[in-house]
């Protein structure tokens, strides 16, 4: 089992709809998260970091974290064609490395 | 500006041929990484440094080699003995206490 799994999608979505995104992870140590914003052939850029469980708020996306169920979400509300990216989410146990999901690639239809 | 640079844009290498991926950050990061990124595989983690002059293996460190001479420097050299080195590769940050790495623009390589 991998430690981190992420749907690769693609997920298609209209305009305005809200974006869903999740990932889980087997190794209980991780208390750090992260989300990452990938647009084509750049380099991923932070989108959002949470410590430990807990949801966390920044203008249209909300990231969520599941410690007893090793889960974390990724959402963002009122979805643009601007939000067409991969999302990779990425995770660490405090070791100053992280492990990264494959990347969900979504599509915002305008 | 502060931030990660990476050169060149893309690269290309003929069979046999070494050649170096160059990356530098002006963000006073303690650490620096190295990820090839494979369509369908996510991130791997090549190399990693987290003081000058000191380097660890990541998970598939075969056929590359680093250096980190300055704080602010750490090339990746891409061996003859990589066999299947198309990638993309991205270098990464991390300023020492916290764990959010920053990449780089990253760099394509292509084997003519």
């Amino acid at each position: 089992q991998k430690e981190v799994e992420q749907d690769p999608g693609p997920l298609s979505v209209p305009e305005g709809a809200i974006v869903s995104l999740n990932c889980t992870y087997s190794n209980s140590a991780f208390q750090y998260f992260m989300w990452y914003r990938q647009y084509s052939r750049k380099g991923p850029e932070l989108l959002m970091y949470t410590y430990s469980s807990g949801n966390k708020e920044d203008g249209r996306f909300t990231a969520q974290v599941d410690k007893s169920s090793k889960y974390i979400s990724l959402f963002i509300r009122d979805s643009q064609p601007s939000d067409s990216a991969t999302y990779l989410c990425a995770m660490s146990e405090g070791n100053n490395r992280l492990a990264f999901g494959k990347g969900n690639q979504v599509v915002v239809i305008p | 500006d502060g931030g990660i640079t990476q050169s060149p844009k893309y690269l290309f290498r003929k069979e046999g041929q070494n050649v170096t991926l160059s990356c530098e950050q002006n963000l006073n990061h303690d650490a620096m990484y190295w990820y090839r990124q494979d369509p369908g595989q996510g991130l791997r983690l090549i190399y990693y440094s987290q003081i000058v002059n000191d380097f660890q293996k990541g998970d598939i460190a075969e056929g590359y080699s680093v250096s980190r001479e300055k704080k602010e420097s750490f090339p990746l050299t891409v061996t003859s003995a990589q066999k299947n080195p198309t990638a993309f590769y991205l270098c990464a940050s991390r300023k020492d206490n916290q764990e959010t790495q920053y990449f780089g623009p990253g760099t394509r390589l292509l084997v003519l």
